[in-house]
């Protein structure tokens, strides 16, 4: 079955800074790539997701790649700011959705 | 609009006690419905997941259980808890195929946190 592994588990930046967090992934038949975005105590709410078909895709502040050769992903996020402090879960999938064990955000000002 | 329920919000369980965690879908029909697991350092673990009603797909052997009486109602249950049953569940739903093309969002709701003791 899929595996999704994601990386760094922690991330600290000052605000303004950029924020990268990467993922792989291992069934080369996967084709939809989201990512989302967990406050504390609350369940994961989607931010951005990516198809097979797309090699990137942005959405304001927020921008995700995908290199289908090499079954990775990466979630871009820039000029950060204290709100965006969160988990951050990526996921693969062809029939349900697997997630990476999550990178915890901290965004100071 | 769509809105899913979850409840209990939190649990705490003595080891070998039952479960049963309920989630509810309203506002759409025949959903996909999800149960995930996260535990601290594990991310979201999906555990079981239904395209139908009686149709349950269990992606984690385990002694928990699930099922789908009804086609926005999906039920995780066990007869006994273990100490590593402990962990905050979420359900989800999502539309599935629509037009030949999984729509993949998948919409959490707000969790159960279960204290096995």
């Amino acid at each position: 079955g899929e595996n999704v592994e994601q990386h760094p588990s922690t991330l600290s930046v000052q605000e303004g800074d950029s924020a990268v967090i990467k993922c792989t992934y291992s069934d080369s038949a996967s084709n939809y790539f989201p990512w989302y975005k967990q406050e504390l105590g609350k369940g994961p709410q989607l931010i951005i997701d990516i198809r097979s078909n797309v090699g990137e895709k942005k959405d304001q502040r927020i921008a995700v790649t995908l290199n289908k050769t090499a079954k990775h992903f990466s979630l871009h996020i820039t000029e950060t700011q204290p709100e965006d402090s969160a988990v951050y879960f990526c996921a693969a999938s062809q029939t349900a959705l697997i997630f990476g064990k999550g990178t915890t955000l901290s965004v100071s000002s | 609009s769509q809105t899913i329920h979850q409840w209990p919000a939190t649990l705490v369980q003595p080891v070998g006690s039952p479960l049963s965690l309920e989630c509810t879908v309203e506002g759409t029909s025949n959903p996909n419905l999800y149960w995930y697991r996260q535990a601290a350092g594990r991310g979201l673990q999906l555990l079981f997941y239904s395209v139908g009603i009686g149709q349950i797909s269990s992606e984690v052997p385990q002694n928990l259980s699930a099922s789908r009486p009804q086609d926005r109602q999906f039920i995780l249950s066990s007869k006994k808890l273990l100490l590593s049953d402990s962990g905050f569940y979420l359900c989800a739903w999502s539309v599935g195929y629509v037009a030949g093309v999984d729509t993949g969002e998948l919409f959490f709701g707000e969790g159960s946190r279960l204290t096995v003791l």
